[in-house]
């Protein structure tokens, strides 16, 4: 398997425009995670899927942000519109299952600047 | 809600035996402790799991006391190329269900 992939590795973009970044997770995994990176505020949580369906969206920062799991193997997160703030590096990440007892496999990341 | 104190940074040097405490004073019964290690410019990934007394594995060893309030991961021997951030996280959920909280992590400098 390739791992988790995520799409495109580097966006560059202006306020106020749309960005979608992408994600497959390991097939056969059940759990999908979104995350966001900054220096200030670390790495943070920012929804989780179980089987396609969204479990936990309180960490997605405001109404700007959503995610969608359409099937197994794809999910994304859009921002709408953005703003210089949401810079940052994206990672998806997956897992076999639930229980904090399960691995989670990391992306590499999707690293946005929005000017 | 389980939370995590580290150790914002740690230098070492290459060779020597590198430990990094975790306080987790409000741990849940059925909390896994779980370290991750991140290198710039990629994802974390997944070093070591336990749940109480000594877990080891080709990486590291994972050090939990019995009241398992803290823990410590131990690096034997480190090399430059175990220079990451290190994070140490405690489960949150019920019914199956579960996130993770990551933090700041502990940046290791390993220097020659």
């Amino acid at each position: 398997d390739a791992g988790v992939i995520q799409s495109p590795r580097h966006e560059v973009t202006e306020m106020g425009q749309e960005v979608t970044l992408r994600c497959k997770p390991i097939s056969g995994h059940d759990y999908l995670f979104w995350y966001r990176q900054t220096m200030m505020r670390g790495l943070e949580l920012l929804i989780y899927f179980n089987n396609n369906v969204p479990i936990d969206d309180s960490g997605m920062p405001e109404d700007r942000f959503s995610a969608k799991m359409p099937n197994a193997s794809f999910s994304t997160l859009k921002i709408q519109p953005s703003e210089p703030r949401d810079s940052a590096v994206y990672f998806c990440a997956s897992s076999l299952s639930g229980g904090n007892d399960n691995e989670q496999f990391f992306g590499p990341g999707t690293r946005l600047t929005v000017l | 809600l389980a939370k995590t104190t580290q150790p914002i940074s740690m230098d070492s040097y290459e060779g020597q035996e590198v430990n990094i405490t975790c306080s987790h004073n409000n741990i849940a019964t059925n909390d896994y402790i779980t370290w991750y290690q991140q290198f710039p410019s990629q994802g974390p990934r997944f070093i070591i799991q336990g749940y109480k007394t000594k877990v080891t594995n080709e990486v590291a060893s994972l050090f939990i006391p019995a009241d398992r309030k803290s823990s410590t991961l131990s690096l034997p021997r480190v090399s430059l190329s175990d220079t990451a951030v290190y994070y140490c996280l405690v489960g949150e959920g019920n019914s199956g269900y579960s996130t993770l909280t990551f933090g700041k992590g502990t940046m290791l400098l390993v220097s020659p």
